[in-house]
């Protein structure tokens, strides 16, 4: 059972573009939610977090969008650049627990 | 520092061998996990470790045995494995959750392992 549905499964932007990724989830005791990027050939590094009771967190070029009544957040990648091309995981987890939820990973590839 | 390091970065396994992947931190954490990635897929959660207590085992076959020395140390021991088992093995660590809760889960590079 996918707890935690991302979307688009790919994505190619121009360098400069804006990237979206969104991401869904069903269980309501979710209370914090990474984005991790991973490389080929690494593991996924922790890019921004978001806990539910802010809807929006900016950390440089890179912002999560948190709608609590959807249960949707989004991370939105400003002025794309080709460094940026990798595979992207939103994830969801308890406060009091261990287990992280991740999407299926989406790839985006950033053209010059 | 919040680096987590693991050892080695690629091994290669006969399924009759015996192997361990390494994995340390210093961030002071008490949760540390192992999970398993196939190629184009999200990681799996396999084991749980919670202030050096395996609190969390995902039916993992027992060809697949965790040991946790100390808080800073996480071993994943290898026995009889298959090939189906080749995959990048990846430890993270994160604050143990409890009342503050769970944070970040910080990984490691990963053990590329290879059975033939």
């Amino acid at each position: 059972q996918q707890q935690v549905k991302q979307s688009p499964q790919s994505l190619i932007v121009q360098k400069g573009g804006i990237s979206i990724i969104n991401c869904a989830y069903e269980n309501t005791a979710f209370d914090y939610f990474p984005w991790y990027q991973q490389f080929p050939g690494k593991g996924p590094a922790l890019l921004i977090a978001i806990r539910p009771d802010v809807s929006e967190k900016k950390e440089g070029r890179f912002t999560i969008s948190f709608n609590k009544s959807a249960k949707q957040f989004s991370l939105h990648i400003m002025d794309s650049q080709p460094g940026d091309s990798a595979t992207y995981f939103c994830a969801a987890s308890r406060r009091r627990g261990n287990r992280l939820a991740f999407g299926k990973g989406n790839q985006v590839v950033v053209i010059p | 520092d919040t680096e987590v390091t693991q050892t080695p970065k690629h091994l290669v396994m006969g399924m009759t061998n015996k192997k361990s992947l390494k994995c340390e931190q210093h961030m002071g954490h008490r949760a540390m996990y192992w999970y398993k990635q196939k190629a184009k897929k999200p990681p799996e959660l396999m084991f749980v470790y919670s202030y050096e207590k395996l609190s969390i085992n995902e039916s993992v076959p027992s060809r697949f045995s965790p040991e946790c020395p100390n808080s800073s140390l996480l071993n994943l021991h290898l026995h009889a494995l298959q090939p189906e088992d080749s995959a990048l093995y990846l430890c993270a660590s994160s604050q143990a959750g409890g009342i503050w809760g769970s944070t970040e889960a910080f990984f490691g590079q990963g053990t590329r392992l290879t059975v033939v």
